[in-house]
């Protein structure tokens, strides 16, 4: 079956603009994570979803970020006024129950802030 | 508290050889240690886990081994293949309230190249 599916694949922005990443996970899990990949650098968590509620939005760097889920299927990731620092490979991962360890990643979305 | 050190940060092997990555955490609430393994262009994608309660796991050529005194644990590949050729991430989780999913949190990662 279908994997989970980011989109854009990439994304080139100036500084200061606001983007949107989408993730669509795997039809019927209701476990939505979003990481953050840092050149050289392992994964970051930023936010978990269950359903479409936000339970632990812990890993969010500031208030520049934020996310939702509707439906309980699709995930938009927004950065507002974006900074070069946020230049990374933004990961979704979905997983079929929130007591499931299993998270299966998408190929990511590679931000470029210029 | 919730760091996982990764090493080596890069290996070469040659084609037939083992691989060994290690993992070391602090966090002693972990409950949970899966590799990962990623392609160039690709999402991360589960190679194996293992939870507290054994020292051992092995699937195919791919191995972990885990020290619950040491706080380590670590990835062996046997009979590596030019196809192995990836970046690893260890990674570990906490079984805490439900409602908080499982977060993980990563190593750094290391890039394997198997040379044939």
């Amino acid at each position: 079956g279908a994997g989970v599916s980011q989109s854009p694949s990439n994304k080139v922005t100036e500084k200061g603009k606001d983007v949107e990443l989408r993730c669509d996970p795997i039809s019927g899990h209701t476990a939505l994570y979003w990481y953050r990949q840092s050149l050289g650098q392992g994964l970051e968590f930023l936010i978990y979803f269950q359903g479409n509620s936000a339970p632990d939005k812990s890993g969010l760097p500031s208030d520049r970020f934020s996310a939702e889920r509707t439906g309980g299927s699709v995930s938009t990731l927004t950065i507002q006024r974006t900074q070069q620092e946020d230049s990374a490979v933004y990961l979704c991962a979905s997983s079929p129950r929130r007591s499931t360890d299993t998270q299966y990643f998408g190929p990511g979305t590679r931000l470029t802030v210029l | 508290q919730q760091q996982v050190k990764q090493s080596p940060q890069s290996l070469i092997v040659q084609k037939g050889g083992i691989s060994i990555i290690n993992c070391a955490y602090e966090n002693t609430a972990f409950d949970y240690f899966p590799w990962y393994q990623q392609f160039p262009g690709k999402g991360p994608a589960l190679l194996i886990a293992i939870r507290p309660d054994v020292s051992e796991k092995k699937e195919g050529r791919f191995t972990i081994s885990f020290n619950k005194s040491a706080k380590q644990f670590s990835l062996h590949i046997m009979d590596s293949q030019p196809g192995d050729s990836a970046t690893y991430f260890c990674a570990a989780s906490v079984a805490g309230p439900m409602e908080y999913g499982n977060k993980l949190v990563f190593g750094a990662g290391t890039i394997l190249r198997v040379k044939s």
